[in-house]
């Protein structure tokens, strides 16, 4: 089962809305990821899980929040987000997240179908 | 940072054609990794690849990592229609500790 499974599928917000992403993945795999995604352009990195530790935040607003309650599960919080956010937010999983390690199987990450987020 | 260049940025060919799309950088990367992604969808991997020089097939899809590990190449062969999505190259590098995405190669396939 390579399975990444991520709801709401859609999602329509208001600015002054709090509201919560879901991923999940039952493969065994230690790292998370959380990508932002605009129209024809690739995935860019916000978060990086490690055994459910916060690993990478790339510069991201604090109007985003991850959470990483085990190592199946993976939520980003939403809170006063702009219409400038609105995206395909991607979850991927992977076996492992360690810098120093060779390249291997080990970084396949395996991306789940997204959340489509409009902010009104 | 570090940065792909992934060429061409889009593609239009005849069911039947065969097809090849790249990606360079500057950098040297220990991975890469070529996805396909459809509308409405993530991400799917097609090929990861490992090894300076390997060459690695996947039904009609065949990946290299070129010989300097600063690029690689994906061909398919005799397309079809349903080929039709956005592919992507990722560059893994260790002291980087993540990947790196091209901008995607958009093929449109002609029944």
């Amino acid at each position: 089962d390579t399975e990444v499974t991520q709801t709401p599928k859609h999602l329509v917000m208001g600015m002054t809305n709090k509201k919560s992403l879901k991923c999940e993945q039952h493969m065994g795999h230690r790292a998370m990821y959380w990508y932002k995604q605009k129209a024809k352009k690739p995935p860019e990195l916000m978060f990086v899980y490690s055994y459910e530790k916060l690993s990478i935040n790339e510069s991201v607003p604090s109007r985003f929040s991850p959470e990483c309650p085990n190592s199946s599960l993976l939520n980003l919080h939403l809170h006063a987000l702009q219409p400038e956010d609105s995206a395909l937010y991607l979850c991927a999983s992977s076996r492992s997240f360690y810098p120093g390690l060779a390249g291997g199987p080990s970084y396949e990450q395996y991306f789940g179908p997204g959340t489509r987020l409009t902010v009104t | 940072g570090q940065q792909l260049n992934q060429s061409p940025q889009s593609m239009f060919i005849q069911e039947g054609e065969d097809v090849s799309m790249n990606c360079t950088s500057s950098s040297i990367f220990n991975t890469w990794l070529w996805y396909k992604q459809e509308p409405g969808e993530g991400p799917v991997l097609l090929i990861a690849l490992y090894k300076a020089g390997e060459l690695t097939s996947n039904g009609r899809l065949t990946a290299q990592f070129g010989i300097t590990r600063k690029d690689s190449f994906l061909n398919i062969s005799a397309s079809i229609p349903s080929d039709v999505g956005i592919y992507f190259c990722a560059g893994y590098n260790t002291n980087a500790g993540k990947s790196t995405f091209g901008d995607g190669t958009t093929l449109t396939v002609k029944p």
